[in-house]
């Protein structure tokens, strides 16, 4: 069966640090695979889509970015945190042809930029 | 264009009672609407979705209206229970590899 891992669960970072979020899927491949961001209250913000291998679509322009090394890797990076970056962080994955099946999301990361 | 519409922000229901959430959308190629299920510190969960060529499904107690001539799908509760307090969140997409639009979610509260 498929899974998806998402790592650290929590995170607390000062301002100006760098951050690496990672994710990984087991059990299928080229999945197509998601970044979102969810600030307190508010809804859930596409922030990186990727269809395969080093091809990464950015939806929100922001001083994150995302690379996707392997198949089933996807990986959230910033240089410099900003406090606006706090949030909790859901990685996502999905077939390429989903027919009725939406997409898997992982259990997120709650980054808090101090 | 893009945007899914979701209504209310956040809902009261007695123990019982029946939960109701709307949602509208604009683009008409949109061909795909799911519902999502969270609970606080977890990722959403599919919980049921819907294509346009029927006008109801059911899931247990979880249902799903679609009107695709006034672009609006809905989500039924009914018998709400304490464990559906959640955020629901509706989500649409252009066929079944289209990125899912999301809206904003609904805070379901259900009161014993």
């Amino acid at each position: 069966s498929q899974t998806i891992h998402q790592w650290p669960a929590t995170l607390v970072q000062p301002v100006g640090s760098p951050l690496s979020l990672e994710c990984t899927v087991e059990g299928t491949s080229n999945p197509n695979l998601y970044w979102y961001r969810q600030a307190a209250g508010r809804g859930l913000q596409l922030l990186f889509y990727s269809v395969g291998i080093g091809q990464i679509s950015s939806e929100v322009p922001q001083n994150l970015s995302a690379s996707r090394p392997q198949d089933r890797q996807f990986i959230l990076s910033s240089k410099k945190l900003l406090l606006s970056d706090s949030g909790f962080y859901l990685c996502a994955w999905s077939v390429r042809d989903r027919g009725l099946n939406g997409y898997t999301f992982g259990s997120g990361t709650r980054l808090t930029v101090v | 264009q893009q945007q899914v519409k979701q209504s209310p922000q956040s809902l009261i229901v007695q123990k019982g009672g029946i939960s109701i959430i709307n949602c509208a959308y604009e683009n008409t190629a949109f061909d795909y609407f799911p519902w999502y299920q969270q609970f606080p510190g977890k990722g959403p969960a599919l919980l049921i979705a819907i294509r346009p060529d029927v006008s109801e499904k059911k899931e247990g107690r979880f249902t799903i209206s679609f009107n695709k001539s006034a672009k609006q799908f809905s989500l039924h509760i009914m018998d709400s229970q304490p464990g559906d307090s959640a955020t629901y969140f509706c989500a649409a997409s252009k066929g079944s590899q289209g990125n899912l639009i999301f809206g904003k979610g609904t805070k379901l509260s259900v009161k014993p």
